[in-house]
């Protein structure tokens, strides 16, 4: 089992920019969460996406949008990007059992 | 509004030394509070978790008390060696219906750095 796989590992996009972060679930698992991590800082919930609709989301403005694909995988679109953007994006994979997180995504804006 | 709240921020003990960290909360609609284990470069993994019916969990060298008359849990890591130098974090998850797929509610994290 490879468990919860995101690419790509690192990123460097340009202020305005858009971009695309991919998740792959844990196998079995059906639903998948986004988390942005600031340095020095705790997880922050984005959305949760489940049955390929968003679920529940967190306090992240429109520009930040995602995507479930029927074989559960996801995807975080982000557009506009800010400096402040720049940040660790966590994928989180469960299914009715706790959350399983991949190595994230790291995020930087210039 | 910070609705979990960690302390302390870091911690340094000595190999064997048994490091405390600890978690307030005060929403009631959290039904399950977890704990991760972050290294520098990686995801948070899942230590161990319990649920707010219970007062204390052990697992291995990792327990969890649990007080939910005070709205506070803690975690506490017996015989610390030095691999478990890392950032933990506790979280805490809202109720989703009868799903346990609420979204998680974080503290700000707690380095700790165990000497050899």
């Amino acid at each position: 089992d490879a468990g919860v796989t995101q690419s790509p590992t690192h990123l460097i996009k340009t202020r305005g920019q858009q971009v695309t972060l991919r998740c792959s679930p844990k196998s079995g698992h059906d639903t998948v969460s986004w988390y942005q991590q600031a340095l020095g800082q705790g997880p922050q919930f984005i959305f949760q996406y489940y049955e390929e609709e968003e679920r529940q989301r967190g306090n992240f403005p429109d520009r930040f949008s995602g995507h479930q694909f029927p074989n559960y995988s996801s995807e975080l679109n982000v557009n506009a990007l800010l400096l402040g953007d720049s940040a660790l994006y966590l994928c989180a994979s469960s299914q009715n059992t706790e959350a399983f997180f991949g190595q994230g995504t790291r995020l930087t804006v210039v | 509004q910070q609705q979990v709240k960690q302390s302390p921020q870091s911690l340094i003990v000595q190999k064997g030394g048994i490091p405390i960290i600890n978690c307030a909360y005060e929403n009631t609609a959290f039904d399950y509070f977890p704990w991760y284990q972050q290294f520098p470069g990686k995801g948070p993994a899942l230590l161990i978790a319990i649920r707010p019916d219970v007062s204390e969990k052990k697992e291995g060298r990792f327990t969890i008390s649990f007080n939910k008359s005070a709205k506070q849990f803690s975690l506490h890591i017996m015989d610390s060696q030095p691999g478990d130098s890392a950032t933990y974090f506790c979280a805490a998850r809202y109720k989703n219906g009868s799903s346990n797929t609420g979204k998680l509610i974080f503290g700000q994290g707690t380095t700790l750095q165990v000497k050899p």
